[in-house]
């Protein structure tokens, strides 16, 4: 069964510097998603990304992110200059142009640990 | 904007028996999508049961059903026969309807409720 797949799983920075997280979204889907869950928290939401561009962006999602899709495979979420706070387990998710778009498929998530 | 709320952060359930947990939501639309999702240890999100809110019809998968109230803004999730591996964080999430097809749309989560069945 095809999976959504994220790279690294977990990712030690340090604060100020430059984090790529790395999602392979399921292969024939179109929308993509980052989500994010610090500690003990809710899941919530980043961004969303369709065509090739941002379809909707959260509170959260300031100038210090920006994703990307630099091929026909991967999806990245960027974090310019890391905080301590950024600390989270980082979703990626994708859902499918036709038909099933309501639903969802999350990845493993990488755990981003700022220090 | 929408929000959604799990009020019990945790709960319990022995082997084989029926647990119900709940979700209440704001919000002003009338259109939307309502889901449940698990996060076990391993900490991946998995879909576990959706409901379409212009349906009176309550979902059902296998073991896991809801009850949906809409007057209500009530969305509870019952698990029947409940197994070891249903022990997870349980998720309730929102989406709204969006008329656009080119329109992604965002999930709004619960705080989540830790279920742990015991054996």
């Amino acid at each position: 069964e095809p999976e959504v797949t994220q790279t690294p799983s977990h990712q030690v920075t340090q604060m100020g510097q430059e984090v790529i997280l790395r999602c392979v979204p399921i292969s024939n889907h179109l929308y993509f998603y980052w989500y994010r869950q610090i500690l003990g928290q809710k899941v919530e939401f980043l961004v969303s990304f369709y065509n090739n561009e941002i379809s909707e962006k959260s509170e959260i999602f300031d100038d210090q992110f920006s994703v990307e899709r630099p091929d026909g495979s991967n999806f990245t979420l960027k974090i310019r200059s890391t905080k301590l706070e950024d600390s989270a387990m980082y979703f990626c998710a994708s859902s499918d142009p036709a038909g099933k778009r309501l639903e969802q498929y999350f990845g493993p998530g990488t755990r981003l640990t700022v220090t | 904007a929408q929000t959604v709320t799990q009020s019990q952060p945790e709960m319990s359930v022995q082997e084989a028996e029926t647990v119900t947990l709940s979700c209440t939501y704001d919000t002003s639309e009338s259109n939307y999508y309502l889901f449940w999702y698990k996060q076990p240890p391993s900490r991946q999100m998995i879909l576990v049961i959706r409901q379409e809110a212009y349906k009176q019809q309550n979902a059902t998968e296998n073991r896991f059903s809801v009850n949906f109230q809409k007057a209500a803004k009530s969305f509870s999730l019952k698990i029947s026969d409940s197994q070891l591996g249903d022990t997870a964080m349980y998720f309730c999430a929102f989406m709204k309807h969006v008329v656009s097809s080119g329109s992604a749309r965002q999930l709004t989560f619960g705080s989540g409720t830790q279920l742990t069945v015991l054996p």
